[in-house]
């Protein structure tokens, strides 16, 4: 089992609409979550990172972690062409600066 | 405030050659990491660095190696060059290792 396990894609939303990308875990070691976005040919941006259970938002993201479910989320409100991109679930055990990062899935907003 | 820098932007090297990759954190930032991304991939965890001291390596041979000098910026040796290192080299800077912020990459492309 991969350490952290996303859905290649591509997910196909339309604009305006809200999208969803998932991602699940292995391990329940303490460890935080972090979301990247990554255009083609670019390095990945850090959009958002959860620590604790719950919701956090900034934003049109809000990210959902479920500890219990060894599940984190990635909600993208109002869509737009603009996110159009690959986003990045990855994690780090705590006390390591070793990001450990899922394959990534492909978004596409289309108009 | 410059973000994370990183030179060159791309590499080409022949199969056997040596090569050395630069980066810059962010000002204030104490904390270095390397990442290799192959296409279609997440990024791999190569190396941390964080007050000059190596923090943590990933599963890379000995043929990877680094340092970080005394005003924080890093470098990445690759020896023996084969074709399956080409790949983006990312490098991530953070003031102790936790919320990773990425350069622009170096593309290398062995031959």
């Amino acid at each position: 089992q991969k350490e952290v396990e996303q859905n290649s894609g591509p997910l196909s939303v339309p604009e305006g609409a809200i999208a969803s990308l998932n991602c699940t875990y292995s391990d329940r070691g303490s460890q935080s979550f972090f979301w990247y976005r990554q255009y083609s040919g670019k390095s990945p941006e850090l959009i958002m990172f959860i620590y604790s259970n719950g919701d956090k938002e900034d934003g049109r993201f809000t990210a959902q972690l479920n500890k219990a479910s060894q599940y984190v989320s990635l909600l993208i409100r109002d869509s737009q062409p603009s996110d159009s991109a690959t986003y990045l679930c990855a994690k780090r055990p705590s006390n390591t600066g070793k990001l450990i990062f899922g394959q990534g899935t492909t978004l596409q907003v289309k108009p | 405030d410059a973000g994370v820098t990183q030179s060159p932007t791309h590499l080409i090297k022949t199969r056997g050659q040596h090569v050395t990759l630069r980066c810059s954190p962010i000002s204030g930032h104490k904390s270095v990491s390397w990442y290799q991304q192959v296409l279609g991939q997440g990024p791999q965890f190569i190396f941390q660095y964080y007050e000059k001291e190596e923090r943590g390596r990933g599963n890379f041979p000995d043929r990877f190696s680094a340092r970080q000098f005394p005003n924080y910026s890093s470098e990445l040796n690759v020896n023996a060059l084969l074709l399956g290192d080409s790949a983006l080299y990312l490098c991530a800077s953070s003031w102790t290792g936790e919320e990773q912020y990425f350069g622009p990459g170096t593309r290398l492309t062995v031959t």
